[in-house]
């Protein structure tokens, strides 16, 4: 079974540019989640889906993130602009009905 | 503190040595696992434990949970130089996951 793909799993931008990064679920897994490590710091929860609707989305940082899970299979992420401090580790995470998160290999995202 | 608190932060060790790393958390929990990440790659989860388990073996891995405490530990038995990488627990809430700083183990061979 194909577990949670991510891509890219590496992205360099410049201050200001649209970075768009994409989370493709385990198949059949109605929840999905984004988190973030930041320069080395602890994992931050960003936001939850269930299908295609936001469950929880405390955790986004601005208005500069949009998450969208149109169809209510895979997940996109779009950072615009981005800035020096979004620079990190965005990893995505499944599960079936709330149940074990099982997480992406995560996208490293360098904002210069 | 924060939920899913590891302790140590750093841990070295020598080969075949045993690690050990301790997880508190506050509130309550359904489960608790532990990941694995490897320096610029992902997350690899190792174990999850639920709350009414006490504990729980994976190969070299065991991992304790004390629900009157809310505290987990994570034993690594025999480590090899593999095994270098930053250990973190997570809480799992049914919505979101809560992750602690991490335990940066090092083993030498």
């Amino acid at each position: 079974e194909a577990g949670v793909t991510q891509f890219p799993s590496h992205s360099v931008i410049e201050k200001g540019q649209t970075v768009t990064l994409r989370c493709d679920p385990i198949s059949g897994h109605d929840n999905l989640y984004w988190y973030r490590r930041v320069m080395g710091k602890e994992i931050k929860f960003l936001l939850h889906f269930v299908k295609e609707s936001k469950q929880d989305e405390s955790g986004m940082p601005n208005n500069r993130f949009l998450a969208e899970r149109t169809g209510g299979t895979y997940s996109t992420l779009k950072v615009q602009p981005a800035e020096l401090e979004d620079s990190g580790v965005y990893f995505c995470a499944s599960s079936y009905r709330g149940e074990t998160q099982y997480f992406g290999p995560g996208t490293r995202l360098l904002v210069l | 503190s924060q939920q899913g608190e590891e302790d140590p932060q750093a841990l070295s060790i020598q080969e075949g040595e045993n690690a050990t790393m301790n997880c508190s958390y506050k509130t309550s929990i359904n489960n608790l696992q532990w990941y694995r990440q490897n320096s610029g790659r992902g997350l690899v989860h190792l174990i999850l434990i639920r709350s009414n388990e006490r504990e729980k073996h994976s190969g070299r891995l065991r991992v304790t949970l004390d629900t009157s405490k809310k505290s987990s530990s994570l034993l690594i038995t025999a480590s090899r130089a593999a095994d270098t990488a930053s250990y973190f627990c997570a809480t799992d809430a049914r919505s979101k996951s809560t992750f602690g700083d991490g335990t940066t183990l090092t083993v030498k061979p």
